[in-house]
């Protein structure tokens, strides 16, 4: 079935320091893929998507490139802050799908100043 | 514009009673999803509702849950019997149509079973 897979944290990481999450699919077709945050006691909020090949996704100085020879969607930002710490979540939207989500089990990214 | 409301926000029940989780999509959404939370744990996906109509129930477990979205209210995750392990996050999510439309995600109701 469809999954997704992506680094396990937490990561740490100083002020203006490079931020890289991996995540990697599975899935038939060409399903759409997300990354979502979630600050502490809130709901999920969509960072960026993307939902074909080749396509980036960008927000807030966050990108993903969609890679569909590699099966992966990695969550990149040049020069994170203190405020980027959160839970960090790729996800995708199957093909067949109506709008169901498969999550992965969630990054979490600590910046400290 | 308020956003996506959920409550409780949080919510004990002894093992044996119901729980009952509301969520109220934002204005002018009619399509509701929701997800289950396990600690350490990634969502999953549950139930997606449109008004009075289950699209895709694939995600939910076959005995004690049932979830329904009424044409006037919001729409309600009902769990029977509860269970220690039915003890995660629920979240509620609504958007404005299907395929990639975005999903907003509400605050999540933590259930707690003793």
């Amino acid at each position: 079935g469809d999954s997704v897979t992506q680094m396990e944290g937490p990561v740490t990481l100083s002020e203006e320091a490079f931020l890289t999450i991996n995540c990697t699919y599975t899935a038939t077709g060409y399903p759409s893929l997300f990354w979502y945050v979630q600050y502490p006691g809130e709901g999920l909020q969509l960072l960026l998507k993307a939902t074909k090949a080749d396509d980036k996704g960008s927000n807030k100085g966050f990108e993903a490139t969609y890679r569909k020879e590699t099966t992966s969607f990695h969550l990149e930002k040049g020069s994170v802050q203190v405020s980027d710490s959160a839970v960090y979540f790729c996800a995708l939207r199957a093909t067949d799908s109506w709008g169901k989500l498969q999550f992965g089990a969630g990054t979490q990214v600590v910046v400290t100043p | 514009n308020a956003g996506v409301m959920q409550n409780p926000r949080h919510l004990v029940r002894r093992r044996g009673q119901e729980a009952r989780l509301r969520c109220s999509p934002m204005k002018g959404h009619s399509h509701v999803y929701w997800y289950r939370q396990l600690p350490e744990e990634g969502l999953k996906f549950m139930v997606y509702l449109q008004k009075e109509n289950i699209i895709d129930e694939s995600g939910m477990p076959k005995e004690r849950f049932s979830a329904e979205f009424p044409k006037e209210g919001p729409s309600i995750l009902r769990i029977q019997q509860v269970v220690r392990g039915d003890s995660a996050a629920y979240f509620c999510a609504s958007s404005k149509g299907q395929g990639d439309y975005e999903q907003y995600f509400g605050p999540g109701t933590r259930l707690t079973v003793t």
